[in-house]
């Protein structure tokens, strides 16, 4: 099926674990984000990526790693989960002409 | 740096009003806009985009309208329904920077009664 899935939809760990959360894409779009949704933030990207192989950090990265060695995978790693990155995190891709963004269901994170 | 704001936060209307929200933004170079709806707990859903060479968008009750000049878009919805009641979101990508990402709005939280 055409579209964004991210996986899992909902996530417990417990601070200091790794988690990895995926994203996959069938657009064969070139632009994928991650954000973040917070009460009283919004949305807030953590990174991004243009293309194959090349990723930026955007506006809150401290704590996280990606990766995009396919175009259509782009996964999230926390790397020692902290309570403060308990949050709705959200994969979405867009077109290189940026005609036209899709967001993926979301992955709810509780870090105890 | 681009900014999108969109008033008011928050709205509360009978069913059946007409009712406009509106979005904007502090650089008015943009390339498009876009507007989402999110129900709670729930992802984003994309409604309408603008290209920056428009001036509106129409979807059944939804039109999305956009002055790049002023900077502004405003989203219009015809007879609201209580399934209209969701957040409501506006996004412009930006250049330059975090070339592509999206730059949003806090949203309008729309309640619909009936």
């Amino acid at each position: 099926d055409a579209g964004i899935t991210q996986s899992p939809r909902y996530k417990i760990t417990e601070t200091g674990r790794q988690v990895t959360l995926m994203c996959h894409q069938t657009w064969s779009h070139s632009y994928m984000f991650w954000y973040r949704q917070d009460l009283g933030h919004g949305l807030r990207l953590i990174y991004y990526s243009a293309a194959a192989d090349i990723t930026d950090k955007g506006e809150v990265p401290d704590g996280y790693v990606v990766s995009r060695s396919k175009t259509e995978n782009f996964p999230l790693t926390l790397e020692s989960a902290t309570r403060s990155q308990t949050s709705v995190y959200f994969c979405a891709s867009g077109p290189e002409s940026l005609d036209g963004y899709t967001f993926g269901s979301g992955t709810r994170l509780t870090v105890v | 740096k681009q900014e999108v704001t969109q008033i008011p936060a928050a709205l509360s209307v009978p069913e059946g009003e007409n009712l406009v929200l509106n979005c904007s933004f502090t650089d008015s170079a943009i390339y498009n806009l876009q507007w989402f709806r999110q129900d709670p707990g729930k992802g984003l859903t994309s409604l309408l985009l603008i290209q920056s060479s428009q001036r509106e968008q129409t979807s059944g009750r939804l039109n999305a309208s956009l002055d790049k000049s002023s900077g502004r878009s405003t989203l219009y919805i015809a007879a609201s329904q209580p399934g209209d009641s969701a957040t409501y979101l506006c996004a412009v990508p930006s250049y330059g920077g975090s070339q592509g990402n999206l730059i949003f709005g806090k949203g309008t939280k729309l309640s619909v009664k009936p």
